[in-house]
């Protein structure tokens, strides 16, 4: 079965700390992607990163990181620097293949206070 | 390009009324999917269209749920008769074909209709 737990439901940091969001998945495939959706609070979905299984290769975009682990079934998040601009829920998607539906995680709420 | 556009952006309707949603996907995509969202069970697919063709309608709830694509710039999803337990958030979303590699495959979403069902 496929499946992704974002066992953080919800995160409180201040302005400018780090903060990393925690993703593990299950999957028997061997092809597959891992995406991260942004959800602010005005309620759109804004894609931010995508995976594929054959790419471990940690990502660095500004502020935001990713780690790519296959042997624990991790993809982690990490923002540094936080702003309140990012106070959001985070999702964490599975899709199998390279074609087809995503399967969300329950997604992190952050709140980034000043 | 303008992205998935959605309509209406919120429906208030009565328990037992026909709902229909509206969805125009980013022209040249060649996926379209309909999710759904609400606070109990997250983001789930409902169905995805491949060129116009529905490939896994596995999330449809039941028979009061339909979904179309008459052509690639079009789709809708209907609820006949709608009940209180549909009231969620719509979303549709579109998606490249991608090469053999996936490149290009991210979903890009809709703004959401917010559905309300009295």
């Amino acid at each position: 079965a496929q499946k992704v737990t974002q066992a953080q439901t919800e995160i409180s940091v201040v302005e400018k700390e780090d903060v990393t969001l925690d993703c593990v998945y299950e999957t028997r495939d061997t092809t597959y992607y891992l995406f991260w959706y942004k959800q602010p609070p005005s309620g759109e979905l804004v894609f931010l990163i995508r995976r594929n299984s054959f790419d471990e290769q940690n990502e660095i975009s500004g502020r935001y990181s990713w780690n790519f682990q296959k042997s624990t079934s991790s993809f982690n998040f990490t923002i540094t620097a936080s702003q309140v601009v990012d106070s959001a829920v985070y999702f964490c998607a599975l899709q199998r293949g390279s074609q087809g539906n995503l399967i969300f995680g329950k997604g992190t709420k952050l709140s980034v206070k000043p | 390009d303008a992205g998935v556009i959605q309509s209406p952006r919120h429906e208030v309707t009565e328990m037992g009324q026909e709902v229909t949603l509206r969805c125009k996907p980013i022209s040249g995509h060649d996926y379209l999917f309909w999710y759904r969202q609400t606070m109990m069970r997250g983001l789930e697919l409902l169905i995805y269209f491949n060129n116009n063709v529905p490939i896994d309608d596995s999330g449809m709830p039941e028979d009061r749920f339909s979904a179309k694509m008459p052509n690639a710039s079009f789709s809708t999803l209907k609820i006949q008769p709608s009940e209180p337990r549909d009231s969620a958030v719509y979303f549709c979303a579109s998606s490249l074909a991608g090469d053999s590699g996936g490149a290009r495959n991210e979903q890009f979403f809709g703004p959401g209709t917010r559905l309300t069902v009295l």
